[in-house]
């Protein structure tokens, strides 16, 4: 069964404005990662939390989690209709589990230029 | 850096019949996986490999899914017989090493494979 459930399934926002996109899962993990999909394409890694960690940037991206919710969000920010895509987060339970990464069903996200 | 590459990229079958994809992972890379993606959904694991070795392949039908990696490179995915709930995107992707948080470490996936079952 599928660990993460994003929320929401579908965001359409304008250009400039920011995006966030929530990721939930059920067991303890040691890391979650959030991807992207381009239609018709393959999906792209975009960043990585660990389990110690609150929040983690990169570019316009932030993410942050809590473990304590067992909840995670990424934030686009200053959106381009590049970003237009789908978002999935991907959940790791470490070594004991084969780093398998468990994928949510996806938010997806369109930009409206 | 070439990409892992995946063939086809699209196949249309009938049910009961068979297909098989392949993936040439990126060069070096030890940890090979087949995800399942049906429309709407996300991806699913099907088998991981580490080099040769069945390191996971809990999720895999194996009374219709095989999947072999015998030299440790190149990965073939059969099916057969073929169900209309296969219609899906089958996409491979590798990793260097066995993954965790170790910088270096991310998966990258290829194009995949679009299946259509009829």
């Amino acid at each position: 069964s599928q660990q993460g459930e994003e929320d929401p399934q579908a965001l359409s926002i304008q250009e400039g404005e920011n995006a966030t996109m929530n990721c939930s899962y059920k067991t303890s993990i040691n890391n979650l990662q959030w991807y992207r999909q381009n239609s018709g394409r393959g999906l792209v890694h975009l960043i990585l939390i660990r389990s110690n960690e609150r929040e983690k940037h990169s570019g316009r991206l932030r993410v942050t989690l809590d473990t304590s919710k067992k909840s995670s969000s990424l934030l686009i920010t200053a959106s381009r209709a590049a970003d237009t895509a789908s978002y999935f987060c991907a959940t790791s339970r470490g070594m004991e589990y084969g780093n398998k990464l468990v994928f949510g069903a996806g938010t997806i996200l369109r930009v409206k230029s | 850096e070439a990409g892992v590459a995946q063939s086809p990229r699209y196949k249309i079958i009938e049910k009961r019949q068979s297909v098989a994809f392949w993936c040439n992972p990126i060069s070096g890379h030890a940890t090979l996986y087949w995800y399942q993606q049906i429309l709407g959904q996300g991806p699913k694991l099907l088998i991981q490999f580490q080099n040769n070795g069945v390191v996971d392949d809990s999720q895999l039908p194996k009374d219709r899914f095989s999947a072999e990696r015998l030299k440790g490179v190149d990965s073939t995915l059969k099916i057969q017989p073929a169900k209309l709930e296969d219609s899906a995107v089958y996409l491979c992707a590798s990793r260097r090493g066995l993954g965790g948080t170790i910088s270096g470490n991310t998966i990258y996936f290829g194009e995949g494979s679009w299946l259509t079952v009829v």
